[in-house]
């Protein structure tokens, strides 16, 4: 039983123009949020978090927004690089779990130049 | 220089061989993970550990074990390897001292069992 999931396993995007990333959460007692970035023949990297206490966090062209009545979250990239192109995952924790994270399944993103 | 690496970057084994994947880390966190990314199920947790003293079993450990000989240093073994743990395995580390843990990733180690 997935608590994170993914259910868009690739989007492609023109450069330039709006990425938007979703991800749905089952269990309520998550409460941090991640989204990391993949490339090929590397290891993730923390892309950025959110707690549970805001909607919405900012670091430059990466916005990531949280709907808790909906347990959804989102991540938009705005303007969409081809150097965005990677697979990213959406992780979760919760402090009753002893912060391990639980990993959604990826989306590819591919920014077409 | 990398934060956290590991060895072997491939691997190829056959079906009943021990084998060990490595990782190490210069981030100085407490915290250490290993993972194993498989085709349309992510990245699923194997065995974590607080501290030199504290190992524990993450979602899918059967069949695997660890050991965490110094706080920098975090082994997994596959006792007797079989088909089915082919993948991509990544070992991480976070610090503690925050309350929201971010982890850091290790490049991964690709292993084939043949």
């Amino acid at each position: 039983d997935q608590q994170v999931k993914q259910n868009s396993p690739s989007l492609s995007v023109q450069e330039g123009r709006i990425s938007i990333l979703n991800c749905d959460y089952t269990n309520s007692m998550f409460d941090y949020f991640l989204w990391y970035k993949k490339y090929p023949a590397e290891g993730p990297t923390f892309l950025i978090s959110i707690s549970s206490i805001k909607d919405k966090n900012e670091d430059g062209r990466f916005t990531v927004f949280l709907n808790k009545s909906a347990k959804h979250l989102s991540l938009h990239i705005v303007p969409s690089q081809p150097g965005d192109s990677a697979v990213y995952f959406c992780a979760a924790s919760s402090s009753g779990s002893a912060r391990q994270l639980t990993f959604g399944s990826g989306t590819q993103l591919t920014v077409l130049p | 220089d990398a934060d956290v690496t590991q060895t072997p970057r491939n691997r190829i084994t056959k079906t009943g061989k021990r084998i060990m994947l490595e990782c190490s880390q210069t981030k100085g966190h407490d915290r250490m993970y290993w993972y194993r990314q498989d085709p349309g199920l992510g990245l699923r947790l194997i065995y974590y550990s607080f501290d030199v003293k504290d190992i524990n079993k993450g979602e899918i450990s059967d069949g695997y074990s660890v050991s965490r000989q110094a706080q920098a240093k975090f082994s997994l073994s596959l006792e007797s390897a079989i088909p089915n743990q082919t993948a991509l395995y990544f070992c991480a580390t976070s610090d503690a001292a925050g309350r929201k843990e971010t982890q850091y990733f290790g490049p991964g180690t690709r292993l084939l069992v043949l």
